[in-house]
């Protein structure tokens, strides 16, 4: 299976300063269209996880703008230019590379 | 609006099975993946297989597939996991997600949660 770690695993941050999130897989998850089958979800206390990027990059519908997503094959990265008070939960990556059963991140917990 | 909602809370011994459903509203549930994920107290998640509505097609995390089942019912527009020989490991959240592919799941269900003890 594709392998993939978070790093770091606790992220401590003042509202209003950035923060960025590792996630690296032991598989490059590039396809020959030029899509990374990589995606970031936020667990808020208590709720169900949300989507926030797919494909690496791309922004799901009524997600911030203060959130991006970045990096191809097996590095990427997830950056919150201004973090909010309500960004506070766990960020887990999630690979789903074609042919290979899909595996999460160990989860990064965002202290704000 | 889209939503998944799930079945209600479970409580089951060691060695039974359950069932848990996920009916879909709002949208094309027949051309839509349909995953479950699993998350044990304190622990990340862990994807644990789909279903494709339309043809029935799934695939399963290999550390399950021996006791994992995902069925659905297009008439009601609701997908099961059902889960045999459970242990005490088994005890967690259980979420169903919707997906347009294998990647990119926006509409999360409630959560439904199974305890399992002896």
């Amino acid at each position: 299976d594709v392998v993939v770690t978070q790093s770091p695993l606790s992220l401590p941050v003042t509202p209003g300063e950035p923060a960025s999130i590792s996630c690296r897989s032991s598989q490059s998850l590039l396809n020959s269209h030029g899509d990374n089958y990589l995606d970031w979800y936020l667990q808020k206390p208590g709720q169900s996880p949300q989507l926030l990027i797919y494909l690496g990059s791309i922004r799901a519908s009524g997600v911030p703008d203060r959130f991006s997503g970045s990096g191809s094959g097996t590095d990427f990265t997830l950056r919150i230019s201004k973090v909010e008070a309500e960004d506070a939960g766990i960020y887990y990556c999630m690979q789903a590379l074609q042919g290979s059963p899909i595996t999460f991140g160990q989860g990064t917990r965002l202290e704000i | 609006q889209m939503q998944l909602v799930q079945s209600g809370a479970e409580v089951k011994k060691t060695g039974s099975s359950v069932k848990v459903s996920c009916k879909a509203s709002g949208y094309s549930f027949t051309y839509r993946y349909l995953q479950w994920v699993r998350q044990a107290p304190g622990q990340a998640l862990e994807w644990m297989g789909w279903i494709i509505p339309f043809n029935g097609n799934t695939q399963y995390a290999q550390k399950l597939q021996d006791r994992l089942t995902i069925t659905r019912d297009t008439s009601i527009d609701t997908a099961y996991m059902e889960l045999t020989g459970l242990r005490s490991e088994d005890t967690a959240m259980y979420y169903c997600a919707r997906s347009k592919d294998p990647y990119g799941l926006e509409v999360w269900g409630q959560g439904t949660t199974v305890t399992v003890s002896s």
